[in-house]
């Protein structure tokens, strides 16, 4: 089976441009998880999707959305970018639920400057 | 919220020393995961332990679950420098439906 797959994998932006980042879990896994990891702030949950619904959201401002089709690929989008965005974003996904096994993507290294 | 903390948060260590990284959660888990990242990738999960005082190995990794299910350790005997990552433990919110990862503990190990 194909792992999960993140896109692009480097990204470079300016303040206050936006960026779409694109997620393809593993076949058959419905639940899709997204991280901010940081080198002060460890790996902070975003959000997660299930059956294209939003089931869970974690302490980030509205600029940081996510959205998920019906084939279970998700998308994140973050908008009017500041320094503080720059991290390396993982998906991760799961059978069920985003409190079962994670398996992360390769993740999408983004560098605001 | 639910918080999840490990010590030490680095340690660099001589090939074949042991090294040992603890984890302790605000809260009582119904579960425990471990996940290693190496530099540069992403985190890959290890293993998981759902029972009180539960102990499981894989060759020179000793995992052990806490008898209040609210603390959890991973032991590296004879560390290989294949060993270097860092080394988070997760466990499920208990108010929400996703993990908590725990503030990683980064091992670096000289040959």
């Amino acid at each position: 089976k194909a792992g999960v797959t993140q896109t692009p994998r480097y990204l470079i932006k300016t303040r206050g441009q936006q960026v779409t980042l694109s997620c393809s879990p593993i076949s058959g896994h419905r639940s899709v998880s997204w991280y901010q990891q940081t080198p002060g702030q460890g790996l902070q949950f975003l959000f997660e999707y299930f059956s294209e619904t939003q089931r869970n959201k974690g302490n980030f401002p509205g600029r940081f959305s996510g959205r998920q089709f019906s084939n279970s690929r998700s998308e994140m989008n973050v908008s009017t970018l500041e320094l503080g965005d720059s991290a390396l974003y993982l998906c991760a996904s799961s059978l069920g639920t985003s409190r079962e096994t994670q398996y992360f993507g390769p993740g999408t290294r983004l560098l605001v400057l | 919220g639910q918080q999840v903390m490990q010590i030490p948060q680095y340690q660099h260590v001589q090939e074949g020393e042991d090294f040992t990284t603890y984890c302790n959660s605000s809260t009582t888990l119904s579960n425990i995961q471990w996940y290693k990242q190496r530099p540069g990738g992403h985190p890959v999960f290890l293993i998981q332990l759902v029972k009180s005082g539960e102990v499981k190995k894989q060759k020179r990794l000793t995992f052990q679950f806490g008898e209040a299910k609210k603390n959890s350790s991973l032991h590296i005997t004879a560390t290989q420098t294949t060993d270097v990552g860092t080394y988070f433990c997760a466990g499920p919110d208990t108010g929400f439906q996703k993990l908590v990862f725990g503030t990683g503990t980064r091992l670096l190990v000289s040959p």
